[in-house]
């Protein structure tokens, strides 16, 4: 059973176009996180939601909203998509937004052409 | 703001070996340390998770150390086999909302 899940796994779209990642956690967390992970491998934390409240946004461009519809679901929506964007993204859970163990998602790999 | 340094950044080493990797960071007010382990175009699975009240974490044959005051944490693995190789990371927990701030790992190959 998975317990984080992310779709698709790989993206790959024109410059200038709106796509979404979807991520599922059944882990009965009520905490979850978007990272990017760039071409250098090196990952760094986006946004993270705490039973669907935002707790943390960080200087991320506004193109990128993040969206809970409940505790289990974290969705990704990316407005003009732009060259830069191209990255693994992960979702991951924890349960309360407290220093506790994160579990991640498999990982979207996103390519903008 | 945090900062998690790992170097090297790569590591070869024959199968057997016990070896030592290093992760240092910059604010010592942490709420905890996690290391992982990624593979390639895999996501990342947790290895162990110290919290700051804690000096050392074990699970089989790794073993991972925190020492808050000198901003170091260490991942001892034991008789190393091929399939420890991954890429290994560090993450440190830090500010209001426990913030993780990783280091941008250390790719190990165990040689057989």
């Amino acid at each position: 059973d998975t317990a984080v899940s992310q779709t698709p796994k790989y993206l790959v779209t024109q410059m200038g176009n709106d796509k979404s990642i979807k991520c599922e956690q059944n882990l009965g967390h009520d905490t979850m996180y978007w990272y990017k992970q760039d071409s250098k491998k090196f990952l760094k934390i986006m946004f993270s939601y705490n039973n669907k409240e935002l707790i943390i946004n960080e200087t991320v461009p506004n193109r990128f909203s993040p969206k809970s519809p409940d505790k289990a679901h974290l969705n990704l929506h990316i407005n003009s998509l732009e060259l830069g964007d191209s990255a693994v993204y992960f979702c991951a859970s924890s349960q309360g937004p407290q220093p506790v163990e994160q579990f991640f998602g498999p990982g979207t790999r996103l390519t903008v052409l | 703001k945090q900062e998690v340094t790992q170097i090297p950044a790569a590591l070869s080493v024959p199968e057997g070996e016990n070896l030592v990797l290093n992760c240092s960071f910059t604010d010592s007010a942490i709420y905890n340390l996690q290391w992982f382990r990624q593979d390639p175009g895999k996501g990342l699975t947790s290895l162990l998770l110290i919290q700051s009240s804690q000096r050392e974490q074990t699970s089989g044959r790794l073993n991972a150390s925190l020492d808050k005051s000198s901003g170091r944490s260490t991942l001892y693995i034991a008789a190393s086999q091929p399939g420890d190789s991954a890429t290994y990371l560090c993450a440190a927990s830090t500010g209001a909302n426990s913030k993780l701030t990783f280091g941008k790992g250390i790719t190990l190959s165990v040689r057989p």
